[in-house]
């Protein structure tokens, strides 16, 4: 079993939906989360982070936290086109104390026009 | 500069030979991290380096892979005799905190390795 699961879609999105990704992680005492946006060919790009339970708000960006059933989500209000894109969720375990992550392998997300 | 920067952006490398790829971080970035993301994959983490010091290299796949960062900040990832499950791409990031930070990682555009 991975440490980070993400379901890995792809996740087809009619434009101006909402796009909904989940994460799950094994180490219960993961302190950081994080969501990147990967283009194809392109480098992961952070969009949120979140530290404690509850949500997170930045724009059409919602990222949720809930470290007892040990999942974190994502999501994307009034998709675009543009946010066509995988989507990383990166975890930083328990174990370490420096910002060395595990990522999931990604959801791929296709907003349809 | 204004972002991670890696060098070269693409590499092809016939089986065997030496490659040495090159991170330079963004200005006064304590943390530099070394990952490898295969096709399809996220990210895996190879190493990590304080300033100069390396103090994470757990992820190094084999004794083959070798990094360094003597001056704290410029950054070589080196791979000695590559195999063909070496092709992949290889990504730096940086960020501005060390021990003990919640911090938020800022990725160049990778150096893409293929070995033939």
């Amino acid at each position: 079993q991975k440490e980070v699961e993400q379901n890995s879609g792809p996740l087809s999105v009619p434009e101006g939906a909402i796009a909904s990704l989940n994460c799950t992680y094994s180490d219960r005492g993961s302190q950081s989360f994080f969501w990147y946006r990967q283009y194809s060919g392109k480098s992961p790009e952070l969009i949120m982070s979140i530290y404690s339970n509850g949500d997170k708000e930045d724009g059409r960006f919602t990222a949720q936290l809930n470290k007892a059933s040990q999942y974190v989500s994502l999501l994307i209000r009034d998709s675009q086109p543009s946010d066509s894109a995988t989507y990383l969720c990166a975890v930083n375990p328990p174990t370490d104390s420096w910002g060395k992550l595990q990522f999931g392998a990604g959801t791929q997300v296709v907003v349809t026009p | 500069g204004a972002g991670v920067s890696q060098s070269p952006r693409y590499k092809v490398a016939k089986r065997g030979q030496d490659v040495a790829l090159r991170c330079d971080p963004i200005s006064g970035h304590v943390s530099l991290f070394w990952y490898q993301q295969a096709l399809g994959q996220g990210p895996e983490f190879l190493t990590y380096f304080q300033n100069e010091a390396q103090l994470d290299k757990s992820g190094l796949p084999s004794d083959r892979f070798f990094a360094e960062r003597p001056e704290g900040s410029v950054s070589t990832l080196k791979i000695q005799r590559t195999q063909q499950e070496d092709s992949a791409v290889y990504l730096c990031a940086s960020s501005p905190w060390g021990y003990g930070v919640n911090t938020e990682a800022f990725f160049g555009q990778g150096t893409r390795l293929t070995v033939v």
